[in-house]
């Protein structure tokens, strides 16, 4: 398995700034992924960010919006850039180790934008 | 493009008792994995089951079973002498192999409420 952190794990902000996200997993990893969770609803994938290679989202996500960057095998962030109250989610990371073949998550960042 | 069904918004269940979460899934890829996440209220996310589609032998953990049905594609969770901390969220996932194709694909979920 994978032990994954997160920071921070909940933040309030202002309408049109932007927060960064830290996730931090315990082993290297080549595949991991960003996940945002509207209150109430099942979980929807923003990006993939394979570690040597540019980030890869899923319709309806745009790099300006949710710049990710993943420097090593351990780390990565995500920035939501020019928040609005529609952004107000919990925003989760998550990795695939080579083996076994299982997805783990991290803890979650709850965000809300007033 | 892979679609996972859960078509049960919300279950009870008395304690000690047994209850069953019902799942589909299509796809039209032969090499795939299914899984079982809970969310409880904490938020985080927790994997209880796994199952290989190559595998014909449903997989158990514990209290937690499943029953696969391929040719169905079907993918139900039972869970045995419920317990209070068993009341959470439960997520069906789907995941298609294929290196960089890789995706997990998850339903709505099923909220879990379980009654001393």
């Amino acid at each position: 398995s994978a032990v994954i952190s997160q920071k921070p794990s909940r933040d309030i902000c202002q309408r049109g700034t932007s927060l960064t996200i830290q996730c931090q997993v315990d082993s290297q990893v080549t595949m991991m992924f960003w996940y945002r969770q509207q209150p109430g609803q099942s979980l929807t994938l923003i990006a993939t960010a394979n570690q040597g290679s540019e980030a890869t989202y899923e319709s309806g996500f745009v790099i300006d919006k949710f710049p990710i960057s993943r420097p090593n095998l351990t780390f990565s962030t995500l920035t939501v850039s020019n928040m609005s109250p529609e952004d107000s989610s919990i925003y989760l990371c998550s990795v695939l180790p080579d083996s076994p073949y299982e997805q783990y998550f991290g803890p979650g960042t709850r965000l809300t934008v007033t | 493009a892979q679609t996972v069904t859960q078509s049960q918004p919300e279950m009870s269940v008395q304690e000690a008792e047994t209850v069953t979460l019902s799942c589909t899934y299509d796809t039209s890829e032969s090499d795939y994995y299914l899984f079982w996440y809970k969310q409880p209220p904490s938020r985080q996310m927790i994997l209880v089951i796994r199952q290989e589609a190559y595998k014909q032998q449903n997989a158990t953990e514990n209290r937690f079973s499943v029953n696969f049905q391929k040719a169905a594609k079907s993918f139900s969770l039972k869970i045995s002498d419920s317990q209070l901390g068993d009341a959470a969220m439960y997520f069906c996932a789907l995941a298609v192999s294929g290196g960089s194709n890789y995706k997990l694909t998850f339903g709505k979920g099923t909220l879990l409420t379980v009654n001393p």
